[in-house]
């Protein structure tokens, strides 16, 4: 059973960058069929894609968000990591990683992290 | 871009049958895999339907989704409505370039 696990700084100051982490147990990280991605939740709202990624190094981001994030895969750590710079207020949100075994890197989420709460405050 | 269009709320009795619809503002809903989340208050999304109609291991037969070409819409009904089920759904699909998730419907077992 594959399981995702999130981890970073729960507070941000703005302008600066979030950077987080998603350790993956269960499956290797470098599986072809696999798709990796991130969403967020701003409190009391509901879910916003902002990225998917293969291993083999293909992403797509969400329009609105792509000249601020990066997705990447580290196969070495078997992990996936997310960075957004230049952050405010808006990005704060509980962040999901997910893990995807469909169609294609876009298709949609199989299964799901725990999530974790990132605030942006000074 | 397009949008996925869900109603706010739905509710229903124990025991009874209910559908959440999901709306595609443009392109094709039939080309265009929809999956179904189920996000119980405080907690993660969970995968209840994806590719259309295919359940999850574990997850009961009581969910089931369904497309309708007509009205380029999905749907996500849930039979024998147990107090269990009370939770946000939400579809979600894609096309070429970007994912898309609908706005969430909250369901009430009342």
């Amino acid at each position: 059973q594959l399981q995702l696990q999130e981890s970073g700084p729960g507070l941000v100051k703005p302008s600066e960058t979030l950077s987080l982490t998603c350790s993956v147990s269960g499956g290797a990280i470098s599986s072809l069929s696999h798709f990796w991605g991130w969403i967020r939740q701003p409190p009391g709202k509901g879910l916003e894609w902002i990225g998917s990624a293969s291993y083999s190094g293909n992403t797509f981001y969400n329009s609105s968000l792509k000249s601020r994030v990066t997705i990447s895969v580290d196969m070495s750590k078997n992990h996936l990591s997310l960075q957004l710079i230049s952050v405010t207020a808006a990005d704060t949100a509980i962040y999901y990683c997910a893990n995807g075994n469909f169609y294609n890197i876009l298709t949609g989420w199989g299964y799901w992290g725990q999530g974790t709460l990132v605030t942006v405050s000074s | 871009n397009f949008l996925l269009t869900q109603p706010h709320s739905v509710s229903g009795s124990p025991g009874e049958t209910v559908t959440i619809s999901c709306t595609r503002t443009s392109g094709s809903i039939v080309t265009n895999y929809v999956q179904w989340y189920q996000q119980r208050p405080g907690s993660a999304p969970t995968t209840v339907i994806y590719e259309h109609y295919q359940r999850p291991s574990g997850v009961p037969d009581r969910f089931s989704g369904s497309i309708d070409s007509s009205s380029n819409s999905a749907s996500l009904s849930i039979s024998g409505l147990k107090t269990e089920d009370e939770a946000d759904y939400y579809c979600q699909s894609y096309d070429s370039s970007t994912q898309v998730f609908g706005g969430g419907t909250k369901l009430t077992v009342l």
